[in-house]
């Protein structure tokens, strides 16, 4: 069985510019999950989808990051335009019954 | 939020010695605790979830164990092995779900 996975693996970008992340969650699972972890940092949570409907986005900065799953398949994570604290890793997670949540190996952003 | 808190917050051991370390977090609204084995660069490899009070888990010479009314869990490795070098996570589940992590401890075993 196919584990998370997640498109690109690094970014590099300028201040300013916009990235789309993406996250195709294991095959079935209704639950996805987004986290970040800043160079240094705990992971924190972003938000939680449960099919195509947002469960939770207590979790998202600003205004500037915009999550999407439509369709209840893969999601994506757009930053625009992006600043340079979004530095860090990001995390996509799934699960199936809200039990273990199974991460991808995540996307590693730089803004410049 | 939760403050979940991870100690040592790196450690080295030698192969064949047993370590473990501490989780840390608030009793109140707990739901699950979990722990992942972090690889860098790799998708961070869930170990265990736990729920009750009490519990242990053990998964070949990997265990833990859960105390929610004092708040702390124990993660042990067994006989360490250069390849249990990672960082440890572990996270505090509430009700909503979301996972509360801490910064990990990162384990390195010297061959």
């Amino acid at each position: 069985e196919a584990g998370v996975t997640q498109f690109p693996s690094h970014s590099v970008i300028e201040k300013g510019q916009t990235v789309t992340l993406r996250c195709d969650p294991i095959s079935g699972h209704d639950n996805l999950y987004w986290y970040r972890r800043v160079m240094g940092k705990e992971i924190k949570f972003l938000l939680h989808f449960v099919k195509e409907s947002k469960q939770d986005e207590s979790g998202m900065p600003n205004n500037r990051f915009l999550a999407e799953r439509t369709g209840g398949t893969y999601s994506t994570l757009k930053v625009q335009p992006a600043e340079l604290e979004d530095s860090g890793v990001y995390f996509c997670a799934s699960s199936q019954d809200l039990t273990t949540q199974y991460f991808g190996p995540g996307t590693r952003l730089l803004v410049l | 939020i939760l403050n979940v808190e991870q100690s040592p917050q790196s450690l080295h051991v030698q192969e064949g010695d047993s370590t473990n370390f501490t989780c840390s977090f608030p009793s109140s609204n707990f739901y699950a605790l979990h722990w992942y084995r972090w690889e860098t660069a790799k998708s961070p490899e869930a170990l265990f979830v736990m729920t009750l009070n009490g519990d242990e888990k053990k998964k070949g010479r990997i265990s833990a164990t859960l105390n929610t009314k004092e708040g702390y869990s124990y993660l042990y490795i067994k006989g360490s092995q250069p390849e249990d070098s990672a960082t440890y996570l572990c996270a505090s589940e509430t009700g909503a779900n979301n996972l509360f992590f801490g910064t990990g401890t990162r384990l390195t075993v010297i061959p």
